[in-house]
């Protein structure tokens, strides 16, 4: 069974373009869960799709948003590209809901340089 | 507020020796789940395991055990005969069902496994 997907795998942008990353889970799959990574905040919850519906959303800006098909693929797009936004980001996919309720499986990662 | 706190940042030991790895959590919720990851250099974490806070039995796979103790509000984890590829960060983790279903992620701790 293949595991989660996530392309580009490194991607070098610059301050205020935007980005879309892209995530396929594992299949049957049907939850997918968005976190960022960087050294000064370790990781952290961006937002969880379920069934092509935003379930839970992180604290984070309305420049992070993102959507789910009805194949379960999810993407994230951010707009207006900031410094801060440099980070490793993961996409994790889950049989149901994400959260505490079921085992998440991560892919390994977009890495996202803003220069 | 939802609060995990790894206090080790980095540890380093001689192959064979035991480690074990701290976590403690701060929550106001009395059903909870708590998990450990491990995140190798290749960037994709790897689920460990998911514990409720109904279930304070320590748990052991292989080399791996875990040490749930609710009085103490800790979740540690140990491997014994330590191995080199056991060199990964290694997150606690704390979710809890009655809020918001966020997983928060611990600042993780690297560990060294020297040959």
């Amino acid at each position: 069974k293949a595991g989660v997907t996530q392309t580009p795998r490194y991607l070098i942008k610059t301050r205020g373009q935007q980005v879309t990353l892209s995530c396929s889970p594992i299949s049957g799959h049907r939850s997918v869960s968005w976190y960022q990574q960087t050294p000064g905040q370790g990781l952290q919850f961006l937002f969880e799709y379920f069934s092509e519906t935003q379930r839970n959303k992180g604290n984070f800006p309305g420049r992070f948003s993102g959507r789910q098909f009805s194949n379960s693929r999810s993407e994230m797009n951010v707009s207006t590209l900031e410094l801060g936004d440099s980070a490793l980001y993961l996409c994790a996919s889950s049989l149901g809901r994400g959260g505490p309720y079921n085992e998440q499986f991560f892919g390994p990662g977009t890495r996202l340089t803003v220069l | 507020a939802q609060k995990v706190t790894q206090a080790q940042t980095e540890i380093s030991v001689v192959e064979k020796e035991d480690v074990t790895l701290d976590c403690v959590y701060e929550t106001r919720d009395t059903t909870y789940y708590l998990f450990w990851y491990k995140q190798p250099p290749s960037g994709e974490l790897v689920f460990l395991i998911r514990r409720n806070s109904f279930d304070e039995q320590n748990e052991i796979s292989g080399r791996y055990s875990w040490n749930f103790q609710k009085s103490t509000s800790s979740f540690n984890f140990t491997i014994t005969a330590s191995q080199v590829v056991d060199s990964a960060v290694y997150f606690c983790a704390l979710s809890d069902e009655n809020r918001d279903d966020k997983i928060i992620f611990g600042k993780g701790t690297r560990l060294h496994i020297l040959p």
